[in-house]
């Protein structure tokens, strides 16, 4: 069956760069159906949506993270990657990696879409410190 | 602050039902498909729901899915204390092109 795990720094200094890593095992990153996610969760508190890339590249973003995060994609690893500048306390939680289905149906005016995350990492806490 | 709207908190005791709020706008829940996630202390969230009132495998009937305009729902009948949990709705906003999530309801069975 599919698995994912994170991997990376637990700890990362203030105004450095946070960078994990998504290694899915027993089936390829590269079917061209789901979206590959990461999500943060702080202490306490809820889930927060970073973003997501698509086998072709093609990303999407959390508006409030846009202009520090890059989610890339090695097909050849089977890996994806979150890329966090600028960090700071607040930056600290645990961070999942997930696979995303996700369907449109833009026949209907406004399109329709369909989305779920059906397999998730264990997650990883990064704490951001000096 | 979230962009779907949970209730912090719900509770019920075992055997019984309760229901779990999600309340957003057009341009999320009104539009979109709803999906929900259980979470369990210190692990990570599991689909519970998706797509029009779908289960994964092993997940059970007593758990369900049903939305009205711009809020939907979550229903858990036969209560047990191993339901006791984080539960998060999902979406994604059309507006925002992005995914939004409810704040979580914490799940308490007396």
């Amino acid at each position: 069956q599919v698995q994912l795990q994170e991997s990376g720094p637990g700890l990362v200094r203030p105004s450095q760069t946070l960078s994990l890593t998504c290694t899915v095992s027993g089936g390829s990153i590269g079917i061209g159906t789901f979206y590959w996610s990461w999500m943060r969760q702080s202490a306490g508190k809820g889930l927060e949506w970073i973003g997501r890339v698509f086998v072709s590249g093609n990303t999407n973003y959390n508006p409030s993270l846009k202009s520090r995060v890059i989610i890339s994609v090695d097909l050849s690893q089977n890996q994806f990657s979150l890329n966090l500048n600028s960090v700071t306390a607040a930056d600290t939680a645990v961070y999942y990696c997930a696979r995303e289905a996700f369907f449109s149906n833009r026949a209907e005016v406004p399109p329709v879409f369909i989305n779920w995350f059906d397999l998730w990492g264990q997650g990883t806490l990064v704490t951001v410190s000096s | 602050q979230s962009v779907l709207t949970q209730p912090p908190s719900v509770s019920a005791a075992p055997g019984q039902k309760v229901t779990i709020s999600c309340s957003g706008s057009s341009s999320n829940i009104g539009n979109n498909y709803v999906s929900w996630y259980q979470q369990l202390p210190g692990t990570a969230p599991k689909l519970l729901i998706y797509d029009k009132n779908k289960r994964p495998s092993g997940i059970p009937e007593r758990f369900s899915g049903s939305k009205s305009g711009t809020s939907a729902t979550l229903g858990i009948t036969g209560l047990q204390t191993g339901d006791e949990a984080v539960y998060y709705c999902g979406t994604w906003d059309s507006s925002l092109s992005a995914v939004v999530f409810g704040g979580g309801t914490k799940l308490t069975v007396l």
